[in-house]
C-alpha cells in the first residue's frame, strides 16, 4: 500500500523554464511534507518541507505547494538549472503520536528523475 | 561538523553470510533511521531507533534483520542469512532528539548491499 505516490517517473526541462513535479498522498495524518533531492550513489540532500497547515512555501527558486483537500503537493522550481538534474522524492512524515506527535517516520515516494536540458 | 557517516559503502556477501551495517549519526543527534532502495523504487522505512531504544520497528522484516543503537559507537543493521533479494541501498538518517521537531532528516551516502 503506497501512501506517498509520484506518478511521474521522469520529467524533462529546458533550461530557464518552470519544473514541476507532482506527488500525492492517501494518509490524512501526514503532518510535514519534504522534498529531497538524489545524485547517483549519494545520499539525499533535504530541500525544502511545508506544515500540513500552510499551502505554500518558498525558499529561493524552490516553491512547494500543498492542496490539503486533494491530498496533492508540488514541487516547483524556477528557473531550472541543468544542475538540477536528480532524482526528487517526495516524503510525507507520519507522526508517531506516543511521542506526542514531535517525533516521526518519513515516507517516500519512489522518486521522479528531472532532466534539466542546457 | 561531519555528517551522517555510512560504513562500508560497498558490501559483498555469499548467500547465507551475515551482514553488517554500521551508521554515526551526526554530532549531537540522539535519533536513528535506516531505509533500503531497491533498484527502481523509493526509499523503504525499515526502522527508527533512539540511544538503547526501538521506537518503531513496523518497517523491518520479521526475519533475519535487526538494528541497534547502542549508548556508545555507532547504529548497526544487522542482516542474517543474507539472500539475493537483500540486494539493496541502505540509507541510515539522523535527526536531533525529542525536543526539535524532526522536519528534516539528514542521510548518509548509503552502503550498497550486493548478495551473490
Amino acid at each position: 500500500d503506497q501512501q506517498v505516490k509520484q506518478n511521474s517517473p521522469s520529467l524533462s526541462v529546458q533550461e530557464g523554464r518552470i519544473s514541476i513535479l507532482n506527488c500525492d498522498y492517501t494518509n490524512s495524518m501526514f503532518d510535514y511534507f519534504l522534498w529531497y533531492k538524489k545524485y547517483p550513489a549519494e545520499g539525499p540532500t533535504f530541500l525544502i518541507s511545508i506544515s500540513s497547515i500552510k499551502d505554500k512555501n518558498e525558499d529561493g527558486r524552490f516553491t512547494v505547494f500543498l492542496n490539503k483537500s486533494a491530498k496533492h503537493l508540488s514541487l516547483h522550481i524556477v528557473p531550472s538549472q541543468p544542475g538540477d538534474s536528480a532524482v526528487y522524492f517526495c516524503a510525507a512524515r507520519r507522526p508517531i503520536m506516543n511521542y506526542g506527535g514531535s517525533q516521526g517516520n518519513l515516507i517516500f515516494g519512489k522518486g521522479t528523475k528531472l532532466s534539466v536540458k542546457p | 561538523n561531519a555528517g551522517v557517516m555510512q560504513n562500508p559503502r560497498h558490501l559483498v556477501r555469499r548467500r547465507g553470510q551475515e551482514a553488517r551495517l554500521r551508521c554515526s549519526p551526526m554530532k549531537g543527534h540522539s535519533h536513528v533511521y535506516w531505509y533500503r532502495q531497491l533498484p527502481e523504487e523509493g526509499l523503504k522505512f525499515m526502522v527508527y531507533l533512539q540511544k538503547e531504544n526501538i521506537i518503531d520497528e513496523s518497517g523491518m522484516p520479521k526475519e533475519r534483520f535487526s538494528a541497534e543503537f547502542p549508548k556508545e559507537g555507532p547504529s548497526i543493521l544487522r542482516i542474517q542469512q543474507v539472500v539475493r533479494g537483500d540486494s539493496a541501498a541502505y540509507f541510515c538518517a539522523s535527526s536531533p532528539g525529542f525536543r526539535v521537531r524532526n522536519t528534516e532528516a539528514f542521510f548518509g551516502q548509503g552502503t550498497r548491499l550486493t548478495v551473490v
